[in-house]
């Protein structure tokens, strides 16, 4: 079954470095997504991707977040300036098309911010 | 107050018990979901629903537009069960996001 993939797995980076986590979504979808998981909280929305553009993005995702697709197969997320309160798991999602479809979550990347 | 509430938040049963989690939420909605987290933190996605009932092995899902409300159901439980169920619904309003209920954490005993 086709998977999305995410890389890495778990890092840990002093506060203030740049970070990015890497997608490899599904080939042929279209929309491109991330989420976050605060340890013991809720799954968030971050921002939603389509035709080489945000198409939503959340409160959380302010001037620190960015996101790109580099090269038609990756999807990045990068933040600019790790806070501590940006220690998390981060899954990048992805689906077929918008309004009702499956969508598809990666392993997440669990990055530690000390 | 959250737009997706989940009860119960804790759930354990014995192998073979019926199990049912419900989700009822506050919202206008296009969608829902139901998906599984493995203790690893994997998330997979197990239902997408916007009227009536899905049946995928021994798990069933419900949902009733009137009354906002959803229900993941797991017939003859068995311990590879035992995760963390979410709730999620796609808003009419918000595009493509999805907004999370708490999820119920299950374990199946043998």
């Amino acid at each position: 079954e086709p998977e999305v993939t995410q890389t890495p797995s778990h890092q840990v980076t002093q506060m203030g470095q740049e970070v990015i986590l890497r997608c490899v979504p599904i080939s042929n979808h279209l929309y491109f997504y991330w989420y976050r998981q605060i340890l013991g909280q809720k799954v968030e929305f971050l921002v939603s991707f389509y035709n080489n553009e945000i198409s939503e993005k959340s409160e959380i995702f302010d001037d620190q977040f960015s996101v790109e697709r580099p090269d038609g197969s990756n999807f990045t997320l990068k933040i600019r300036s790790t806070k501590l309160e940006d220690s998390a798991m981060y899954f990048c999602a992805s689906s077929e098309w918008s309004g009702g479809n499956t969508i598809y979550f990666g392993e997440g990347s669990w990055l530690t911010v000390v | 107050k959250n737009e997706v509430e989940q009860s119960p938040q804790n759930l354990t049963a014995q192998e073979g018990e019926f199990i049912t989690i419900n989700c009822s939420y506050s919202v206008g909605i296009s969608a829902l979901h139901w998906l599984q987290q493995h203790p690893g933190g994997g998330i997979v996605s197990l239902f997408m629903l916007s009227s009536g009932k899905k049946k995928h092995g021994r798990l069933i899902a419900t949902i009733n537009i009137q009354e906002k409300h959803s229900s993941l159901h797991i017939t003859a439980s068995h311990p590879r069960d035992s995760a963390v169920y979410i709730c999620a619904v796609r808003r009419e309003t918000s595009g493509s996001r999805l907004t999370f209920g708490e999820g119920t954490q299950l374990t199946v005993n043998p």
